[in-house]
């Protein structure tokens, strides 16, 4: 079944860990993103990728990275955490063209302590 | 200015009540509007899109586009307890990146 995936779901980690979220979808698209979102709040764009070897910071500063070498799986990283990192990581992908709709994971919930 | 604005509510409505969720946006040039329901904890998922001018229904759903006031509205007829959550607008660009409102709570009230 074609879907998007999100690993690991929780994660709490200590203050200066490097950490890697994983995204990988199945349904071929070409663009992928990255949201973080705090709770009851509103999604902030923090990378993008259009296609392989293609990626782009979004309107949040954020002090993650990101890599695309393969279409199916757009990794997050962050190389020293820090509890403001603490938040809900959005991973959600999009065929090309202009009325297709983003389909999202079911999300990563980072707790730095 | 934001690229899409939502009235954040939290918007209350008694159980079988019309709840109607109202959305604008700056780019003339998008041409692909989408509501996405967001129960808490949980990620968005997809209800309506809309492409055209007018209305497009599913089921309890309804959508209306108006792109010369550059508004979006999403309906929900028959309101059930089930339909609270919070409800994003979400605008796709001409480059093809969307944007996002910072989402209405609805509350249905048994």
């Amino acid at each position: 079944e074609a879907d998007i995936y999100q690993t690991p779901r929780y994660l709490v980690i200590g203050t200066g860990k490097k950490i890697t979220l994983e995204c990988s979808q199945t349904m071929g698209h070409d663009k992928m993103y990255w949201y973080q979102q705090d709770p009851g709040m509103e999604l902030h764009l923090i990378h993008y990728s259009y296609g392989v070897n293609s990626t782009e910071k979004g309107d949040l500063s954020s002090e993650s990275t990101v890599s695309r070498i393969r279409t199916e799986h757009f990794p997050l990283t962050l190389e020293s955490a820090r509890p403001s990192h603490t938040s809900q990581y959005l991973c959600a992908s999009s065929d090309h063209g202009q009325v297709t709709e983003a389909f999202f994971g079911q999300g990563t919930r980072l707790t730095v302590v | 200015q934001k690229e899409v604005e939502q009235n954040s509510g939290p918007l209350s409505v008694p159980e079988g009540a019309i709840a109607s969720l109202n959305c604008t946006y700056s780019d003339r040039g998008s041409q692909s509007f989408f509501w996405y329901r967001q129960y808490s904890g949980k990620s968005p998922e997809l209800i309506m899109s809309i492409y055209s001018n007018g209305d497009k229904e599913d089921g309890r759903f309804t959508a209306q586009l108006n792109k010369a006031s550059q508004y979006v509205s999403l309906l929900i007829r028959d309101s059930q307890p089930s339909d609270s959550a919070t409800y994003l607008c979400a605008v796709k660009a001409p480059g093809n990146q969307f944007y996002f409102g910072t989402g209405t709570s609805l509350t249905v009230i048994p």
